[in-house]
């Protein structure tokens, strides 16, 4: 059973302040991680994709990936209110049979006050 | 591209009639995957399909569930008889299975069964 933990929250953070969300897995073997952000009432969004070790950055967002680990984290840097909304990771399974599918967290929910 | 496609976006029906879901994935994604999500449980893997088979249908919580896929551009997830715990929303997703492996979602179907 592949396991993908993340921080359970809620997160709560000031406007402008950055937003760290992380997660484990269990799988050695995996070799592509996902974030998802999920506004209430609407489907998971893809934000982020991350494949090497590392930090890739896109905008206000910096996925940080550490394979040694098993850590992949989401940084959101000037958080804005409009970034409320609960934090999906997901870690792909790229081989054999399982190939495609994708194992989630069970989230983690936050909060940007004003 | 429109994205992925379901229908219907809501769904409320009596316990025991039979209820059909629908989704259209992205034109050219040979992965179809069928979620559902609640608050107790979160966002599970029902079933999912590569080039129109069934690849992995563990997730299917009983036989009252079942799944198709007639082509590449159509997929139905049927219940019958549904039940009060079947209530939750549906989510159907597509990936094209090349990297990066990225899968995006549809905006799903609120299913209430009473």
């Amino acid at each position: 059973q592949k396991e993908v933990e993340q921080n359970s929250g809620p997160l709560s953070v000031p406007e402008g302040a950055i937003a760290s969300l992380n997660c484990t897995y269990s799988d050695r073997g995996s070799q592509s991680f996902f974030w998802y952000r999920q506004y209430s009432g609407k489907s998971p969004e893809l934000i982020m994709s991350i494949y090497s070790n590392g930090d890739k950055e896109d905008g206000r967002f910096t996925a940080q990936l550490n394979k040694a680990s098993q850590y992949v984290s989401l940084l959101i840097r000037d958080s804005q209110p409009s970034d409320s909304a609960t934090y999906l990771c997901a870690v792909n399974s790229d081989r054999g049979s399982t190939l495609g599918r994708l194992y989630f967290g069970r989230g983690t929910q936050l909060t940007v006050w004003p | 591209d429109a994205g992925v496609i379901q229908s219907p976006r809501h769904e409320v029906t009596e316990m025991g009639q039979e209820v059909t879901l629908r989704c259209k994935p992205i034109s050219g994604h040979d992965y179809l995957f069928w979620y559902r999500q609640t608050m107790m449980r979160g966002l599970e893997l029902l079933i999912y399909f590569n080039n129109n088979v069934p690849i992995d249908d563990s997730g299917m919580p009983e036989d009252r569930f079942s799944a198709k896929m007639p082509n590449a551009s159509f997929s139905t997830l049927k219940i019958q008889p549904s039940e009060p715990r079947d209530s939750a929303v549906y989510f159907c997703a597509s990936l094209e299975g090349t990297i990066p492996y990225e899968q995006y979602f549809g905006p799903g179907t609120r299913l209430t069964v009473t």
